[in-house]
């Protein structure tokens, strides 16, 4: 069975450009989840799709956008980057249906802003 | 107050000692722990998740929760080298909802 498959792994942007990350979760999984990771940070939640819909957000700001398909995959954006966004990008899939289901990492894209 | 706090550490065992990482979080309402293991370089991977008050073993892990406390703990016997990682405690915090609040992780070092 396929594991959640993530791209690209690697980028290198500069300020004020944007990026699209794409996310593939495993077959049958129906919720994707996106994380931010940084030194400092550690994990910090971005939002979580289910169905092609977002059920929750988190506290980024609004040029942090996703979406998902209607074949679960997902894509998140990020608009006019900054150098703070620099960081390791997770998506994480999951059933779903349960809320308390375990959460399945993809390997991450790490992005590094000039 | 962090929604979930972890000492960063690195906490340094011994080879066979026993590795004790600990989690306190801040929503009473919380319904789901979970343990994820982080390898450098690596994505988390879950080692174990606990619902209810107590204990519960799995090998040489044992996830201890007290929610009285809002305390979560992960106990690892018998520590190996190869346990050498960024523990990362997760917590599920209100019921009903999706989003899952990591902490920041315990760097963990068994040293051989």
């Amino acid at each position: 069975k396929a594991g959640v498959t993530q791209t690209p792994r690697y980028l290198i942007k500069t300020r004020g450009q944007q990026v699209t990350l794409s996310c593939s979760p495993i077959s049958g999984h129906r919720s994707v989840s996106w994380y931010q990771q940084t030194p400092g940070q550690g994990l910090q939640f971005l939002f979580e799709y289910f169905s092609e819909t977002q059920r929750n957000k988190g506290n980024f700001p609004g040029r942090f956008s996703g979406r998902q398909f209607s074949n679960s995959r997902s894509e998140m954006n990020v608009s006019t980057l900054e150098l703070g966004d620099s960081a390791l990008y997770l998506c994480a899939s999951s059933l779903g249906v349960n809320y308390a289901g375990e959460l399945f990492f993809g390997e991450g894209s790490r992005l590094t802003v000039l | 107050q962090k929604e979930v706090e972890q000492n960063s550490g690195p906490l340094s065992v011994p080879e066979g000692a026993i590795a004790s990482l600990n989690c306190t979080y801040s929503d009473r309402g919380s319904q789901s722990f979970f343990w994820y293991r982080q390898y450098s370089g690596k994505s988390p991977e879950l080692i174990m998740f606990i619902y209810s008050n107590g204990d519960k073993e799995d090998g040489r892990f044992t996830a201890q929760l007290n929610k009285a406390s809002q305390y979560v703990s992960l106990l690892i016997r018998d520590s190996q080298p190869s346990d050498s990682a960024t523990y990362l405690c997760a917590v599920n915090m209100v019921s009903g909802t999706y989003k899952y609040i990591f902490g920041t992780g315990t760097r963990l070092k068994v040293l051989a």
